[in-house]
């Protein structure tokens, strides 16, 4: 299995502050990289796919960038609503899609 | 609106048996492979087992292969998994989860889950 490297684990920013979280693939993953968010007691919700396309409906600030074996999720401006937890995952063979262990974000 | 119930989570003794579904609705389920992801309490997202469109490819997480099996009744619009044997570290909140492509058909990503079921396994 391709094994998805997530850091920093835990992460405490204020509002305002830019975030980036970065996650790392075992093997080359080309641009099938996908990033989530998770809210207590609700399922993910996509915010990037194919490594730095923006879902319908996910606000600007959140975006990605990254191609092979290193990526990024960047939150330029940290609203209120965006103290998560994400996840990254390879979508790189069917239909072995493995996650990251997840970075949660917390108000300093 | 696309809608996915997951149901048959419930308490269960180490070594015995579960099967859990997933009913679909508001998209036509026969053209997209599903997904189960589970998530025991507190700790991060686990991919478990996937299913193509048409059950011809299949793949299960190691800590799955051989104890559980996923399967698709596209007639009923409808996702299972049966879990056998089951373990204490098994203990999680199963999700199923909608695999779309996006606009290129080259890319994948889980635009849809279920609310989940909690799965306790404990004597």
């Amino acid at each position: 299995d391709i094994q998805m490297t997530q850091s920093p684990s835990s992460l405490s920013a204020s509002v305002g502050d830019r975030v980036t979280i970065t996650c790392r693939a075992s093997q080359s993953i080309a641009r099938y990289l996908n990033w989530y968010q998770q809210k207590p007691g609700k399922a993910p919700k996509v915010l990037i796919y194919a490594a730095d396309n923006l879902q319908s409906g996910v606000p600007s600030r959140f975006s990605g960038s990254g191609s092979g074996t290193d990526f990024t999720l960047t939150i330029s401006s940290l609203q209120p609503e965006d103290f998560a937890t994400y996840y990254c995952q390879q979508t790189y063979r069917f239909p072995r899609y493995t996650f990251g262990q997840g970075t949660n974000l917390e108000i300093k | 609106e696309v809608h996915l119930v997951e149901s048959g989570g419930g308490l269960v003794q180490p070594g015995r048996s579960l099967r859990l579904s997933c009913a679909a609705s508001g998209f036509t389920f026969d053209d997209y492979a599903m997904h189960w992801v589970r998530q025991a309490p507190g700790k991060g997202l686990e991919w478990v087992a996937g299913i193509s469109w048409n059950s011809g490819t299949i793949g299960y997480a190691d800590s799955v292969k051989g104890r559980f099996t996923i399967s698709r009744d596209n007639a009923k619009n409808s996702l299972y998994l049966q879990m056998n044997s089951l373990r204490t570290e098994d203990t999680a909140f199963y999700y199923c989860a909608k695999a779309s492509p996006d606009s290129t058909g080259f890319y994948y990503y889980f635009d849809y889950w279920g609310q989940g079921t909690l799965v306790t396994v404990s004597s």
